[in-house]
């Protein structure tokens, strides 16, 4: 499988209920992080957790990152309407210096009002 | 609050025809990358830039692209004569202090081949 694997692939919820999405990957990496996309708009960066961290919070999110089962969780608490778009994790490879990203396929979220 | 900017929002090009797509990066912001993603598919790394040059490319960077920093504030991707398949949302990005920072895209550009 592929560095940064998101799953589910689709997620549909009703508001006011929690999301959770989890993130997989292969290679060692230096940190981890969360972006949201609107449909056919741009990547908004939500959250950095990075090797050392296991826990980051910011607002209604949590990111978790278990570096020994090399997999990262993002959980958002109480969904609204507006949460709905894709959500897709980047990984940092530890030994790339320039500071590329990868991707993961991402998880499509539909929060029902 | 600083961002990234990319212009044009959408261009539409003959195939065989150059693009430059053009992005002005979060200003105190060190390392500059393009990525792009075709409809329905995962984003894609194509470069990364430092200190003037690049730092690292992917296969999909082949001699049919080229970046450039032409002055203190803009960061170009040129796409030469270009192919149907060239067509893919292309976004732009900038990191601060450290490349293990995090990374702020821009709004991108659709880019349409004819």
């Amino acid at each position: 499988s592929q560095q940064g694997e998101e799953d589910p692939q689709a997620l549909s919820i009703q508001e006011g209920e929690n999301a959770t999405m989890n993130c997989s990957y292969k290679t060692s990496i230096n940190n981890l992080q969360w972006y949201r996309q609107n449909s056919g708009r741009g990547l908004v960066h939500l959250i950095l957790i990075r090797s050392n961290e296991r826990e980051k919070h910011s607002g209604r999110l949590r990111v978790t990152l278990d570096t020994s089962k090399k997999s990262s969780s993002l959980l958002i608490t109480a969904s609204r309407a507006a949460d709905t778009a894709s959500y897709f994790c980047a990984t940092a490879l530890i030994y790339n210096q320039g500071g590329k990203l990868i991707f993961g396929q991402g998880t499509e979220l539909s929060v029902k009002p | 609050e600083p961002e990234v900017t990319q212009t044009p929002s959408h261009q539409v090009t003959q195939m065989g025809q150059e693009v430059i797509l053009r992005c002005v990066p979060i200003s105190n912001h060190l390392y500059f990358y393009w990525y792009r993603q075709i409809l329905g598919q995962k984003v894609e790394f194509l470069v990364s830039f430092y200190n003037n040059e690049i730092s690292e490319k992917s296969e999909i960077f082949d001699d049919q692209f080229s970046v450039e920093r032409p002055d203190g504030s803009n960061f170009t991707l040129k796409i030469r004569s270009t192919k149907l398949e060239d067509s893919a949302m292309y976004f732009c990005a900038s990191s601060g202090a450290g490349s293990f920072s995090e990374a702020f895209f821009g709004q991108g550009t659709r880019l349409t081949v004819v």
